[in-house]
């Protein structure tokens, strides 16, 4: 069964800086990874989507990159703002019965 | 589009009665999810529907559990009877395909079971 991991649960950093979240996924037979992000109290949001042959996607100042093969993906964001506080989630898509496996998310929490 | 529209957003039940959750999907979308947040368990899904037919409901916890999708606009989930366990965020979302595009989700149902 497939499982996703994201390290670290918790990041706290000042304004500014450039960051990194981590994702890894145990089946490396996916169709696509997914990043979310996830205010409180509200629904999940997609940022950026990877199909299994790409290796990396952008949107402004996200960069998510995919190595399928050793089952990992980050999530790269640029000159943090505390607009981008929220928990951001990775998963995946195995197909068939699996749907969509998540992480259990990143709390990012950007100080002013 | 709005967007999926989920309702009620918030409910309040006594143990022992049905629930039944309600989800409009995007316009066009084929599939249709519904998943279940919790603080212990993370964004688990559930069941999901290709053209309103289910495809696997293994992720469904149990009998009481059921959904259906009488139509393309339209998708319930339904707990009966209800256990305080049950007590979660209900999310549902939809896509294009499966595998290939994005889901969009609702902003989800916060049930509690009392």
């Amino acid at each position: 069964k497939q499982e996703v991991t994201q390290i670290p649960a918790a990041l706290s950093v000042p304004e500014g800086e450039n960051l990194v979240l981590n994702c890894s996924f145990t089946d490396s037979a996916i169709y696509n990874l997914q990043w979310f992000r996830q205010d409180p109290g509200k629904g999940l949001t997609s940022l950026l989507l990877i199909q299994s042959s790409q290796r990396e996607q952008t949107s402004g100042r996200l960069n998510a990159s995919l190595d399928k093969s050793s089952g990992r993906s980050t999530l790269y964001i640029a000159a943090s703002q505390p607009g981008d506080s929220a928990t951001y989630l990775c998963a995946v898509w195995g197909g068939g019965a699996d749907g969509l496996t998540f992480g259990k998310g990143t709390h990012l929490i950007i100080q002013p | 589009d709005a967007g999926v529209i989920q309702s009620p957003r918030h409910e309040v039940t006594e143990m022992g009665q049905e629930v039944t959750l309600r989800c409009k999907p995007i316009s066009g979308h084929d599939y249709l999810f519904w998943y279940r947040q919790t603080m212990m368990r993370g964004l688990e899904l559930l069941i999901y529907f290709n053209n309103n037919v289910p495809i696997d409901d293994s992720g469904m916890p149990e009998d009481r559990f059921s959904a259906k999708m009488p139509n393309a606009s339209f998708s319930t989930l339904k707990i009966q009877p209800s256990e305080p366990r049950d007590s979660a965020v209900y999310f549902c979302a939809s896509s294009l395909v499966a595998g290939v595009d994005t889901q969009y989700f609702g902003p989800g149902t916060r049930l509690t079971v009392l």
